[in-house]
């Protein structure tokens, strides 16, 4: 199983360009979740979706658009980069539930971004 | 919200046990406890997990307070791989919602 997959792995933006992180599971995960993690700093959830067609915000959402169109994949779109929105960002997928009925989360390996 | 509060930093001489704690004060009835390490450069990855009674894997152990306010993490015999992040997590809110929030978590420090 590939579990939860996450590209790029790496990107370099320029202030203002917009891009698309792309998350895909093969778990048939129903809940799925964007976090972001600063150097030296803790996770803090942007985007989460309990299923297909809803999706909710987290902790710090502004400045990113998510859809949820199909089970499998999460899409976390940057509007207009800026440098504040350098990170590294995680994917996450869990059964439906989460958490709160014991289900474990599965995270990507996370994709590095850096704007200049 | 349920919140937890955890120690920034601990650290351990290997082969030793280590005892992290988390308070949790604000959980809910149904809510879960849920441990979870990240080493340097990945992702977080499963520790366990519990909803009232003490809990045991291959991993680590899990022991929560009667009143469930508290937990702690126990690692037997600490090695250098475990030196990681740990985050004690609980679901954010009345039961329904799915804010996972995993807060600031303990860095773990194994000393050779």
């Amino acid at each position: 199983n590939a579990g939860v997959t996450q590209t790029p792995k790496f990107q370099v933006l320029k202030t203002g360009q917009s891009m698309t992180l792309q998350c895909a599971q093969d778990m048939n995960h129903e809940y799925m979740s964007w976090y972001r993690q600063d150097p030296g700093m803790g996770l803090r959830l942007i985007h989460y979706s309990v299923g297909a067609g809803i999706t909710d915000q987290g902790e710090v959402p502004n400045g990113y658009n998510v859809s949820r169109s199909t089970t499998e994949d999460f899409p976390l779109r940057l509007l207009s980069a800026a440098p504040s929105q350098t990170s590294v960002y995680f994917c996450a997928s869990s059964p439906t539930g989460g958490l709160g009925s014991g289900n474990t989360i599965y995270f990507g390996e996370g994709s590095w971004l850096t704007v200049v | 919200d349920a919140k937890t509060t955890q120690p920034n930093s601990m650290e351990s001489n290997e082969e030793e046990p280590v005892h992290l704690p988390c308070n949790h004060s604000t959980i809910s009835g149904t809510d879960y406890i849920h441990w979870y390490r990240q080493l340097p450069s990945q992702g977080p990855e499963y520790v366990i997990h519990g909803l009232t009674s003490n809990v045991n894997n291959r991993m680590a152990s899990l022991a929560i307070a009667e009143d469930r306010k508290s937990s702690t993490l126990i690692l037997h015999r600490a090695t250098l791989r475990d030196a990681a992040v740990y985050y004690c997590i609980l679901r954010d809110g009345a039961s329904g919602t799915y804010k996972y929030i995993f807060g600031t978590g303990t860095r773990l420090k194994v000393l050779a």
